[in-house]
């Protein structure tokens, strides 16, 4: 079955950085875009940022561009989020989910995609 | 980039139908997904697609879209369907970003 677990948040002082980590399981990661998503304390899912398969195209939030770096190691089955400059409203808990492409049945067009297996997250605290 | 906007908060009695609803200029072009999440728990994919489901979700959810708006229905809502329900989607701005909706807690009465 398909596993996703993060690990690497904590406390970490505002300027700081932090590597998070997401080891898969269950599937062959090599074929799947992968993504980074955060929730703050009681707030709503925000995306950080996702990377295709190998690796070649990623993409950012603004919230995070410049600051967050993400990568992958296929050969490990893992996903990776390096955050430098962190700020408090960093403070969030940090989801890695595989993200799938939709195409139309019928028609075969591209329509979006969609986030079909989330990790247990793991918590990134951002304090003095 | 985009916005999805939701409502804040439904209710809905115990065996009723209920409507969530996602608006959002990308919505025209691409659809949405939706994720159910329960308290300390990490979010779970309900409807992707036109209106798909994924293994092991109850067919008492179904999704459905119209021109800028996406809606999740609960046909017979259980109390075990009280949750935060988010739709998501692709950013229509052409930057390839993803953007979540606000989010909108369901009720169970």
């Amino acid at each position: 079955q398909v596993q996703l677990v993060e690990s690497g948040g904590g406390l970490v002082k505002p300027g700081g950085s932090l590597r998070l980590s997401c080891a898969a399981s269950g599937f062959t990661f090599s074929d799947y875009y992968m993504s980074w998503i955060r929730q703050a304390p009681g707030k709503g899912l925000e995306w950080v940022s996702y990377i295709s398969s190998s690796g070649s195209t990623i993409y950012y939030a603004d919230s995070v561009k410049g600051r967050f770096t993400i990568s992958r190691d296929n050969a490990k089955n893992s996903l990776y989020l390096q955050m430098n400059s962190l700020r408090a409203e960093d403070t969030a808990v940090y989801y890695c989910a595989r993200r799938v492409t939709y195409y139309d049945i019928l028609t075969g067009y591209y329509r979006g995609f969609y986030f079909d297996y989330w990790g247990q997250g793991t918590l990134v605290t951002v304090s003095s | 980039s985009s916005e999805l906007t939701q409502d804040p908060a439904v209710s809905v009695a115990l065996g009723q139908t209920v409507r969530i609803t996602c608006q959002g200029d990308s919505l025209r072009s691409y659809y949405a997904s939706w994720y159910q999440q329960k308290p300390g728990q990490a979010p779970v994919l309900v409807i992707y697609g036109k209106n798909n489901r994924p293994s092991g979700i109850p067919d008492r959810f179904s999704g459905s879209s119209s021109g800028n708006t996406a809606s999740l229905t609960i046909t017979g809502a259980q109390a075990e369907d009280e949750a935060d329900y988010y739709c998501n989607s692709r950013d229509s701005s052409g930057n390839h970003l993803a953007v979540f909706g606000t989010g909108t807690k369901v009720t169970v009465l």
